[in-house]
């Protein structure tokens, strides 16, 4: 069985300045998709930024950014100049190519960006 | 932007009724999935959906629970009776591939009393 593993229940910034949440998981799949979801108090789930397994180039979304390990099967997402809304709970989520697209979820991390 | 939608925001029900959550998914997306949330809890994957039938279930997704997409654009989360452990919120998502992002609703809250 696949777990996803955030071991940050909750972490806070200053706003400006960089924040990174860890995530790592268990896999013996080679191909499988990793996602960072971020859940706003609104409590409705968006896509913050999406990696492939298969790809090794880091990927990057204005100001949110990943650092993929694959043999260390970590898949940590790093925010830049945090703002204030980016206050929400993030979860970290793997869904594998030979599966019907479940999604397993990391347990998430609180991030409250303070002023 | 096309969004998935989710009917009703919040639903109170009692003990061993039966309860209908409704989502309508994006329009040319051909994979639905339902989630929950158990208050302070993690995601948990009950249910995905494609080419009208159950494509994996979790253990969660016992008898009680079924699903249905009645009419094309409508996709349904049925519970039988429910238990106050369904208390929960409860997440539709989307997406055109089974491995792409998945779009999620904004969920309805269920209270079982």
């Amino acid at each position: 069985a696949q777990t996803v593993t955030q071991s940050q229940p909750e972490m806070s910034v200053q706003e400006a300045e960089t924040v990174t949440l860890s995530c790592t998981y268990d896999t013996s799949e080679s191909n499988y998709y990793l996602f960072w979801y971020k859940q706003p108090p609104s409590r409705q789930m968006i896509l913050v930024i999406r990696q492939e397994a298969y790809k090794q180039q880091n990927a990057t979304e204005n100001r949110f950014s990943v650092n993929f390990q694959k043999a260390a099967k970590s898949f940590s997402l790093k925010i830049s100049d945090s703002q204030l809304g980016d206050t929400a709970m993030y979860f970290c989520a793997i869904t594998y190519h030979t599966n019907a697209g479940k999604s397993t979820f990391g347990d998430g991390t609180t991030l409250t960006v303070k002023p | 932007e096309p969004e998935v939608t989710q009917t009703p925001s919040h639903q109170v029900t009692q003990m061993g009724q039966e309860v209908i959550l409704r989502c309508v998914p994006i329009s040319n997306h051909l994979y639905f999935y339902w989630y929950r949330q158990i208050l302070g809890q993690k995601v948990e994957f009950l249910v995905s959906f494609y080419n009208n039938e159950i494509s994996e279930k979790s253990e969660i997704f016992d008898d009680q629970f079924s699903v249905e997409r009645p009419d094309g654009s409508n996709f349904t989360l049925k519970i039988r009776s429910t238990k106050l452990e369904d208390s929960a919120m409860y997440f539709c998502a989307s997406s055109v591939l089974k491995y792409n992002e998945q779009f999620f609703g904004p969920g309805t809250r269920l209270t079982v009393l």
